[in-house]
């Protein structure tokens, strides 16, 4: 099956630093990419639709230039936390989609707990 | 925007009870999507549905998509314990973005 990666799965950072976290998908090429943010006991919120080659699309509220999108290849997406804060703390989720039919299915990561002190 | 209502929001069942919980849509999706998340990691998809009024199972589980494509329910029968967690409904749109209902947390009493 379609497989999704992400790295670092969880990672505790200070107030003001920047923070990578890496999408991969393992078994497929993914045109186009998804980042989610999920609040403890909620649901996932979409941030950001990534496009191999191509700059991201971003949802409405949600800060461009806070949170870096880059699709570099059709295997990876990074998303950076630039200055972080506090309240940046969520679990952070990324998808692929799987082009290998018009149903275009979409598989999730593991996610990325970060944690801002 | 488009939202999903999902319900119940949380479900106590006893083990081998059998589960049902649905979603409502503002519009229209084209496809219904039932997802399972357990707690620290990403959603798991378990069933998809493309067409209006397409009923599909995939072991204990059955999803069916509305007629008028503005809801779908999901069903699980015979509960055990690992079907503990968090189930989100979602719909995805013309622009292929996938909108996530609220969840519905399943409790199973030992």
């Amino acid at each position: 099956g379609a497989v999704v990666s992400q790295h670092p799965s969880w990672v505790i950072c200070k107030s003001g630093t920047s923070v990578k976290i890496e999408c991969r998908s393992l078994d497929f090429q993914a045109t186009t990419m998804f980042w989610y943010r999920q609040f403890p006991k909620q649901s996932l919120m979409l941030m950001a639709t990534s496009n191999e080659g191509s700059k991201a699309t971003y949802e409405q509220g949600v800060e461009k230039d806070k949170f870096l999108i880059n699709h570099a290849s059709l295997t990876l997406s990074t998303l950076t936390v630039t200055s972080a804060h506090p309240e940046d703390s969520s679990f952070y989720i990324c998808s692929a989609g799987l082009p290998l039919s018009s149903y275009n299915e979409q598989f999730f990561g593991p996610g990325t707990r970060l944690t801002v002190l | 925007g488009q939202q999903l209502n999902q319900s119940p929001q949380s479900m106590f069942i006893q083990e081998g009870e059998d589960v049902s919980m649905n979603c409502t849509s503002s519009s229209i999706f084209n496809t219904w999507l039932w997802y399972k998340q357990d707690p620290g990691e990403g959603p798991v998809l378990l069933i998809a549905l493309y067409k209006a009024g397409e009923l599909t199972s995939n072991g204990r589980l059955t999803a069916q998509f509305g007629i008028t494509r503005k809801d779908s329910f999901l069903n699980i029968s015979a509960s055990i314990p690992s079907d503990v967690g968090i189930y989100f409904c979602a719909g995805r749109d013309v622009d292929d973005k996938i909108i996530f209902g609220k969840g519905t947390r399943l409790h199973i009493l030992p």
